[in-house]
């Protein structure tokens, strides 16, 4: 299965700022997604990032706040826009498929002050 | 809408427990269900079930799927405090349906006391 590399671990932000979390795969893949985990929830996708197309949204999340890059198959950023202390969460981005399994990278605590 | 309910949402047992927890979907598209454990951030992968009444075994860890009644059970024995987790159940839909995308339950938290 995959290896993802996901970074930063965790960060602290000052509220109105953005942060950006990257993902890195060992293999190329062909869709990303990006969840987020509020504190004692389940997990959620925020979007799928395809290759060499927009990302796609779920219901509740908009491509402003949580802008995404996907520029080639081993690599796809997040970022969370203008934050404000409820964007305060685990971010995490996966691979996979459901024939296969899918893998999960090591997650950012993000913070929000 | 898609739907996986877990339970129960919290368990506290000693060391040398069994415990079961539950997980029932009700989702337009199945191909597979998923277990995860998540300790801290990122959710680690235990079983993939797909076909109903075949039980996967992992050590301690044993998880079957009824796709009759749609539901699924892990089982853990001779429980340790290394087990204390967070365990996520999650279901896939078939390959090219909904972008692939994992719908999640909320998570059984199981507290193992030495």
């Amino acid at each position: 299965s995959a290896v993802i590399s996901q970074k930063p671990s965790r960060d602290i932000c000052q509220r109105g700022t953005s942060l950006t979390i990257q993902c890195q795969v060992d293999s190329q893949v062909t869709m990303m997604f990006w969840y987020r985990q509020q504190p004692g929830q389940s997990l959620t996708l925020i979007a799928t990032a395809n290759q060499g197309s927009e990302a796609t949204y779920e219901s509740g999340f908009v491509i402003d706040k949580f802008p995404i890059s996907r520029p080639n198959l081993t690599f796809s950023t997040l970022t969370v826009s203008n934050m404000s202390p409820e964007d305060s969460s685990i971010y995490l981005c996966s691979v996979g498929e459901a024939a296969y399994g899918y893998t999960f990278g090591s997650g950012t605590r993000l913070t929000v002050v | 809408e898609d739907k996986v309910v877990q339970s129960p949402l919290s368990l506290v047992v000693h060391e040398g427990d069994t415990v079961t927890l539950n997980c029932s979907y009700e989702v337009t598209n199945f191909r597979s269900l998923l277990w995860y454990k998540q300790e801290k951030k990122a959710p680690t992968f235990l079983f993939m079930l797909t076909s109903s009444g075949i039980e996967k075994k992992s050590g301690r860890l044993s998880s079957i799927l009824d796709k009759k009644e749609l539901f699924s059970i892990l089982n853990i024995t001779a429980t340790q405090t290394g087990d204390s987790a967070v365990y996520l159940c999650a279901v896939a839909p078939p390959y090219g349906n909904a972008g692939n995308m994992l719908t999640f339950g909320g998570g059984t938290r199981l507290m193992v006391k030495p």
